[in-house]
């Protein structure tokens, strides 16, 4: 089945404890992207890369580091949490730019709180 | 500003009941509008996209237009349905036309419930 995966779905760390959440895609898709989603606010896009080892800042980068060494994965990294990094965080897929009118495949989503 | 807004923030009808979801943006220039739909505790799943050559697409039991002039969309629900309590996220992509990549800007959607 082609999907996008994240783990872990749910994570509830402390202030200044590094995490890294992982994003998988069984696509062979060359462009993802990482997003945040807070009430009230559309998706904010956090990092995107193009291909492997192409990564570029999004919207809201700050506090977040990405990498992407193989084309199936890229995992999101936050060094040093901070509570305001509170989210739901979506992962997503797509064959060539998300808006050249390729259709993007989200991930399931994962709830971060940091304490 | 790039900006997409979309009314209501939430609505609750009746099953069987249509209804129409609004979406206004003021993004230029324009590339292309679409249609999410994300179920509580999973992510947006695509439900259409549009050029601003196009006026309409169907999906289903959703159909979406488009008003490039007026800068506005709508999605229209026939015949509702309890699997369609979700929110419905509008995003434009923004043409960018240094760099390749075009940017995409998303509503903060419309919380839809329908009950029995």
């Amino acid at each position: 089945e082609a999907q996008v995966t994240q783990n872990p779905r749910y994570l509830i760390t402390v202030t200044g404890k590094k995490l890294t959440v992982t994003c998988s895609q069984n696509m062979n898709h060359e462009y993802m992207s990482w997003y945040r989603q807070d009430p009230g606010l559309g998706l904010r896009q956090i990092y995107y890369s193009m291909n492997v080892e192409v990564t570029d800042k999004g919207d809201v980068p700050e506090g977040y580091k990405v990498s992407r060494k193989e084309k199936r994965n890229f995992p999101l990294i936050l060094e040093s949490p901070s509570p305001n990094q509170t989210s739901l965080y979506f992962c997503a897929s797509s064959q060539g730019l998300a808006g050249n009118y390729n259709e993007q495949f989200f991930g399931p989503g994962t709830r971060l709180t940091v304490l | 500003k790039n900006q997409v807004e979309q009314s209501p923030q939430s609505l609750i009808i009746l099953e069987g009941k249509n209804c129409t979801l609004q979406c206004n943006y003021t993004v230029s220039p324009f590339s292309n509008l679409r249609w999410y739909k994300q179920d509580t505790g999973r992510g947006p799943v695509s439900l259409t996209i549009m050029t601003f050559s196009e006026n309409t697409k169907s999906n289903g039991r959703y159909t979406a237009t488009l008003d490039a002039d007026t800068k506005q969309s709508s999605l229209h629900i026939t015949a509702s349905q309890l699997s369609d309590s979700a929110s419905y996220i509008c995003v434009v992509t923004v043409l960018m036309f240094s760099g390749g990549y075009n940017k995409l800007i998303f509503g903060a959607g419309t919380r839809l419930a329908v009950h029995p």
